[in-house]
């Protein structure tokens, strides 16, 4: 009963290294979603995909690559990671994309970059 | 453009006295509004969402919303608090379509005093 599992949960880098986030879901859930969240901000849309062999842009996606590998894991690639990266980072998935179905969240990769 | 409001970034209340956690938002069309909750080091979890029909939504843990269009207002309370409700909360709205629309609030964090 893992629901949405992140790798690694804690990370630290130096400016202009490169790291990918993993994330997987076991529910089956077509859409996924990378956030993150910085204090007194909530959460911030990277990017998502609506459905498997699909990806776009969310609020925040300078800086950040995806790829949706399949219909289970949506992994956050960092090329060239700078200080204001430093942040929580969230992968969510749901059953369907449209904008009433709720979202599941992992529990988050901690991420500095110094 | 939608957004969404929550007042006070941080609400303390006794054990045993009520919980409202307000939250306002802006749409031009009906919204789907949802209340998440995250413990510390984890993840959101759904508390409870509105999408359409009663107004007086109830979720998990005792939590309930009122959705008042008249007011914009989807406020969280909960009659008696308990130690473990010590949590931030995030209210958010999706309207449009898609759930990569959805807009989270900056959160409210509630402590418990014994």
């Amino acid at each position: 009963n893992a629901g949405v599992t992140q790798t690694p949960k804690f990370q630290v880098l130096k400016t202009g290294q490169s790291m990918t986030l993993q994330c997987a879901q076991d529910m089956n859930h077509n859409s996924m979603y990378w956030y993150r969240q910085d204090p007194g901000m909530g959460l911030r849309l990277i990017y998502y995909s609506a459905s498997e062999g699909t990806t776009d842009k969310g609020e925040v996606p300078n800086g950040y690559n995806v790829s949706r590998l399949n219909k289970r894991e949506f992994s956050l690639r960092l090329e060239s990671a700078a200080p204001s990266q430093t942040s929580v980072y969230f992968c969510a998935s749901s059953i369907l994309s449209e904008s009433n179905q709720p979202q599941h969240f992992g529990d988050g990769t901690r991420l500095s970059i110094l | 453009a939608q957004s969404v409001t929550q007042l006070g970034s941080h609400v303390s209340v006794s054990e045993g006295a009520l919980v409202l956690l307000r939250c306002n938002y802006s749409s031009s069309v009906p919204p789907y509004l949802f209340w998440y909750v995250q413990y510390p080091n984890q993840g959101l979890q759904l508390l409870l969402k509105y999408t359409t029909g009663a107004t007086l939504v109830k979720g998990i843990n005792g939590f309930e919303a009122e959705f008042k269009k008249s007011e914009t207002s989807f406020h969280l309370t909960k009659p008696s608090a308990h130690m473990s409700d010590a949590a931030e909360y995030f209210c958010a709205v999706s309207v449009g379509g898609s759930a990569s629309k959805i807009i989270f609030g900056s959160g409210t964090r509630l402590s418990i005093r014994p």
